[in-house]
């Protein structure tokens, strides 16, 4: 059974950091690539974060570009997001998917993990 | 503003049919890429409807179908139920962001 377990999240003030990570079992972690998605209170869902299966290639949406980094240790089968000078607006829970690109193959999600920043 | 544009609500009575459409353009659903949807309740984590614009992961009943055609796509849900009342999203990727993901807005779905 596949599972994506996320953890790290928490109350932060802004300015902050926080680090995520996703803990991954059920299938070949290192040939996925894999995503994190975020959901604001209320809000829909938004993509933040790739990278690919051998670590080399990260793209990260226009929110969050140059304050977050996504990355992974395939011998863990760990996903994550390092996320510093937190704003108000990236409180959200976030979620870990993988990211197969096949029209044949489902991608899966965590449970999510919330991130408030507040003072 | 999504990607992919989704009507914010719709609503059918038990038993009926109703359809969700998402909309997108040349540079994500027009360009081959596939749709998926997902289903969501109130403080629950996204669950995968459709994968690879028709497909339905196992355990997902065959009331649900999608369907895509050009830069649309589709769900369809027939024989309504009170039980799928939540938020549906659909999924697919875009040349504009490198082409990752990309998500519509939402639809809630209200069973009357």
């Amino acid at each position: 059974e596949v599972q994506l377990v996320e953890s790290g999240g928490g109350l932060v003030q802004p300015g902050g950091s926080l680090k995520l990570s996703c803990a991954a079992s059920g299938f070949t972690f290192g040939n996925y690539k894999m995503n994190w998605v975020r959901q604001a209170p209320g809000k829909g869902l938004e993509w933040i974060a790739c990278i690919s299966s051998s670590y080399n290639v990260v793209y990260y949406a226009d929110s969050v570009q140059g304050r977050f980094s996504i990355s992974r240790d395939n011998a863990k089968r760990t996903l994550y997001l390092q996320m510093n000078s937190l704003r108000d607006e990236d409180t959200a829970v976030y979620y870990c998917t993988t990211d197969s690109r096949s029209g044949s193959s489902p991608d899966y999600w965590g449970q999510g993990t919330l991130v408030t920043v507040s003072s | 503003q999504s990607v992919l544009t989704q009507p914010p609500s719709v609503s059918g009575a038990p038993g009926q049919g109703v359809t969700i459409s998402c909309s997108g353009s040349t540079s994500n659903l027009g360009a081959g890429f596939d749709v998926h949807w997902y289903q969501q309740f109130p403080g629950k984590a996204p669950r995968l409807l459709i994968y690879g614009n028709i497909n339905r992961p196992s355990g997902v009943p065959d009331r649900f179908s999608g369907s895509k055609s050009g830069t649309s796509a589709s769900l369809a849900i027939s024989g309504l139920r009170a039980e799928d009342e939540a938020d549906y999203y659909c999924q697919s990727y875009d040349r504009s962001v490198n082409n990752n993901w990309v998500f519509g807005g939402g639809t809630k779905l209200t069973v009357l």
